[in-house]
């Protein structure tokens, strides 16, 4: 049971890219989320996703794109990288229902110049 | 006002000390709170749900009052390795999504 897995762990990418951070989760959790981490910042929502087929977004949603075509993978897009999106992605999973433990992956580090 | 708010800190404290952490927020219909622990560059984890009857895990107290809109956490006897991050967490209005204070910084020192 490898839990919520994302890759890559590291990533550098020149304004304009474009990239697909990958998560994926073996717990059969309905719900996903991912988030961004900034300095001083805490913790804020992108985009969350409550099924298979099913996604919304979160407080920060600009510049991202995600789908959710089976249950276990959460990927988040992209479109054209700015340095504002220079951040540690976080992705989360859970159980259905308010009470549950979210268990996030391990992070990915991106640095856009 | 912030959604969760938290004093960053840091808080310094010797070990075997105890400390207590507080945190509010803003809307009164959140019905999820937990705390989250984050050591330096990884993941955030589950370190206690808030029940409103206040609850207790080890050296780990936390409590909630609903009517201030308040969560607090008490670490008894600090160890080395309670130093860390420490996430106040709410959930949002509708959902499971949730809001994550900024965070309390401990360092529990020799």
């Amino acid at each position: 049971n490898a839990g919520v897995t994302q890759t890559p762990k590291f990533q550098v990418l020149k304004t304009g890219q474009s990239m697909t951070l990958q998560c994926a989760q073996d717990m059969n959790h309905e719900y996903m989320s991912w988030y961004r981490q900034d300095p001083g910042m805490g913790l804020r929502l992108i985009h969350y996703s409550v099924g298979a087929g099913i996604t919304d977004q979160g407080e920060v949603p600009n510049g991202y794109n995600v789908s959710r075509s089976t249950t276990e993978d959460f990927p988040l897009r992209l479109l054209s990288a700015a340095p504002s999106q220079t951040s540690v992605y976080f992705c989360a999973s859970s159980y259905s229902g308010t009470n549950y433990e979210q268990y996030f992956g391990p992070g990915t580090r991106l640095t856009v110049t | 006002r912030k959604e969760v708010e938290q004093d960053p800190g840091p808080f310094n404290v010797p070990e075997g000390a105890t400390v207590a952490f507080n945190c509010t927020y803003s809307n009164s219909a959140s019905q999820s709170f937990f705390w989250y622990r984050q050591d330096c560059r990884k993941e955030p984890k589950l370190l206690m749900s808030v029940y409103s009857s206040g609850n207790e895990d080890g050296r780990f107290t936390a409590q909630l009052n609903r009517a201030s809109q308040y969560i607090s956490l008490l670490i008894r006897d600090s160890k080395l390795s309670d130093s860390a991050t420490y996430l106040c967490v709410v959930n949002k209005h509708s959902g499971y999504a949730l809001n994550f204070g900024k965070g309390t910084s401990l360092l529990v020192t020799p």
